[in-house]
């Protein structure tokens, strides 16, 4: 199993510019999640998804969109990227069955570190 | 409204000795508390994690110690080795309700250990 893999690991991007991250798991987990981290910030979660067809807005959701077309991808767009959106964005994704041993646990991709000039 | 509190931001521990991370939370619906690791490079990984009907967890070098009065919980790594220099995020959640989902990250810790 690959867990939770991220396109593109890097990209830069100059100001007005879109892009989509891509985000796939193979562990058919029913929750999936945007975070970004930036120095001394922790992660800090953008938009999430609890289920096919549903997502919802995080802490951070300015900026951004997200889709959940298929149970087992989860798109971020950025539609006119901005210097603040400089940032390592990390999906994860977790079962959802938070009374199951396990259940709580997020599983996180490698990362896409996005530069925004 | 920052709900997790970590400390301290960086932390330089001798190989062998004893790293210790501490996180206060404020939201007492909060009842699973993880400790998530991060190597450079990487995605952070889940760690260790606790409940609050215990109030300590161990597996190997790793111990949870929670307190569930002061709203407090920490992370011990014994005989700390230069393998453990990383990054470590606490975190909680509610497991049931609105805002189940969601995962509260502290600000994270810069660990070091230096032979």
């Amino acid at each position: 199993n690959a867990g939770v893999t991220q396109t593109p690991k890097f990209r830069v991007l100059k100001t007005g510019q879109s892009m989509t991250l891509l985000c796939a798991q193979d562990m058919n987990h029913e929750y999936m999640y945007w975070y970004r981290q930036d120095p001394g910030m922790g992660l800090r979660l953008i938009h999430y998804s609890v289920g096919e067809g549903t997502t919802a807005k995080g802490e951070v959701p300015d900026g951004y969109n997200v889709s959940r077309l298929k149970k087992q991808n989860f798109l971020l767009g950025l539609e006119s990227a901005a210097p603040s959106q400089t940032s390592v964005y990390f999906c994860a994704s977790s079962s959802g069955h938070t009374r199951l041993a396990g259940g709580n646990e997020q599983f996180f991709g490698p990362g896409t570190r996005l530069t925004v000039l | 409204q920052q709900q997790v509190k970590q400390s301290p931001q960086s932390l330089i521990v001798q190989k062998g000795g004893i790293s210790i991370i501490n996180c206060a939370y404020e939201n007492t619906a909060f009842d699973y508390f993880p400790w998530y690791q991060q190597f450079p490079g990487k995605g952070p990984a889940l760690l260790i994690a606790i409940r609050p009907d215990v109030s300590e967890k161990k597996e190997g070098r790793f111990t949870i110690s929670f307190n569930k009065s002061a709203k407090q919980f920490s992370l011990h790594i014994m005989d700390s080795q230069p393998g453990d220099s990383a990054t470590y995020f606490c975190a909680a959640k509610k497991d049931s309700g609105a805002g189940s989902y969601q995962l509260t990250f502290g600000k994270g810790t810069k660990l070091s250990v230096i032979p």
